[in-house]
């Protein structure tokens, strides 16, 4: 199995709303990533986790916060979001070490009204 | 430091070459390529690292200039399934995982 997959495929929230994203694999990955994407952007890196814990936060706001509470499961929990956080969110999975592909799950596409 | 990719954008007929190019300011470890179709995920098509070891596709090629800090993905034969973004990113490994940085990609659109 090398799929990655994302629930839900779209969310529209408002910003006082509190909702989460979630991501799971099961190709014994030990590391797992959130990316944003905007419009005809590249993916940005938000944060990562090694081994289920936070080894990279690229100076994501607090309304952002990862979750990962076992080696398969990813979430990203969000609340008072901004319009401008409205975006497609990657979550992906790779073997630890470094130099390893990475597999994208489909994105969960945000709108925040 | 986010590499540079070009061309911005290539149109080609099925059937010609294509060279995407991605360089950077800072001195590259690894160079990872993907290519996003329109609506889906990004997909892994190779790694180039310094040394000269690759990991990838086997019918795709890339060069990898570690003194001019550049790589080159090399599309020949065009294929109509060869469409899509292709990005470039810059790799580094920091505590046991991948920080990776994309370019701004390259839009590769193959007409029949």
């Amino acid at each position: 199995d090398t799929e990655v997959t994302q629930t839900p495929k779209h969310l529209v929230m408002g910003m006082t709303n509190k909702k989460s994203l979630k991501c799971e694999q099961h190709m014994g990955h030990r590391a797992m990533y959130w990316y944003k994407q905007k419009a005809k952007k590249p993916p940005e890196l938000m944060f990562v986790y090694s081994y289920e814990k936070l080894s990279i936060n690229e100076s994501v706001p607090s309304r952002f916060s990862p979750e990962c509470p076992n080696s398969s499961l990813l979430n990203l929990h969000l609340h008072a979001l901004q319009p401008e956080d409205s975006a497609l969110y990657l979550c992906a999975s790779s073997q630890t070490g470094g130099n390893n592909e990475q597999f994208f799950g489909p994105g969960t596409r945000l709108t925040v009204l | 430091q986010q590499p540079v990719q070009s061309p911005q954008a290539v149109i080609l007929r099925e059937g010609e070459d294509a060279v995407i190019n991605c360089s950077s300011s800072k001195a590259l470890y690894s160079v990872h390529w993907y290519r996003q179709k329109h609506g889906e995920a990004p997909v892994f098509l190779m790694i180039l690292l310094k040394g000269g070891e690759q990991k990838g596709h086997e019918k795709i090629s890339a060069s990898f200039n570690e003194k001019k800090q550049q790589s080159s993905l090399y599309l020949t034969a065009s294929q109509l399934s060869y469409s899509g973004t292709y990005f470039c990113g810059t790799g580094r490994t920091q505590g046991g995982s991948e920080k990776l940085v994309f370019g701004k990609g390259t839009k590769l659109t193959v007409n029949p």
